[in-house]
């Protein structure tokens, strides 16, 4: 089965409005990553983030390694946002390249 | 800011034809990957380097082969196209050494098989 589960898989969202966005892993792993896709395709690393809490804009990430699970905040969501929200996971054997999940697509609308 | 660039963006070709996709790092990262991303099974690790000459199987390399020429250069091959083998393919490098494991993503291509 998917080693990587992401909920919801979409969202809509009115502009200004706040999201959660779920990643859950069913087995062990080394650190997580967050990415951001756009629309036409090209991926765009958000975090690098192996536990704890990180920040950057209106973005904030949280991982919990020993609950396997990891959060993506989004606050006073824009248009810009619009895209499709991707997490992976590494192994505990790094550079084996990373696990994805199925990504969560989300749509801002005015 | 790592970059990592991709060529051809696009491609259409027909079945039993022959491909190359190539991926230039230029950040002296020691590790590249070549995923391939289909609606339903989200990316994919298809083949992965740790370095000029070296090769790693993924998880999904049943018609691909691949070659590491330099630390800078990955190309993915294709000798006989098939249609399942449609596709956006992504190369991506890293290297725990330099930037603590992030991923870093040439823009992707697109490959059609007719």
């Amino acid at each position: 089965g998917q080693q990587v589960q992401q909920s919801p898989a979409s969202l809509v969202l009115q502009e200004g409005e706040n999201a959660e966005l779920q990643c859950n892993f069913s087995t062990s792993l080394n650190s997580m990553q967050w990415f951001y896709q756009r629309p036409e395709g090209s991926l765009v690393s958000l975090f690098y983030n192996p536990s704890g809490t990180k920040q950057s804009g209106r973005l904030t990430s949280t991982t919990v390694i020993k609950e396997r699970r990891s959060s993506l905040h989004i606050s006073s969501s824009q248009i810009t946002d619009s895209g499709t929200y991707l997490c992976a996971m590494e192994e505990d054997n790094y550079a084996q390249g990373l696990t994805f999940g199925l990504g969560t697509r989300v749509s801002v609308f005015p | 800011e790592a970059a990592v660039t991709q060529s051809p963006r696009n491609k259409v070709t027909v079945t039993g034809g022959n491909v190359t996709l190539s991926c230039r790092q230029t950040n002296s990262h020691n590790y590249m990957y070549w995923y391939r991303q289909d609606t339903g099974h989200g990316l994919r690790l298809i083949h992965y380097s740790y370095g000029a000459g070296n090769l790693q199987i993924g998880d999904v390399p049943d018609g691909y082969k691949a070659t590491r020429t330099t630390q800078e250069d990955f190309f993915l091959l294709l000798e006989l196209a098939s249609p399942s083998q449609t596709s956006l393919y992504f190369c991506a490098s890293s290297d725990p050494w330099v930037n603590t494991g992030q991923l870093y993503f040439g823009e992707g291509s697109k490959l059609t098989v007719l």
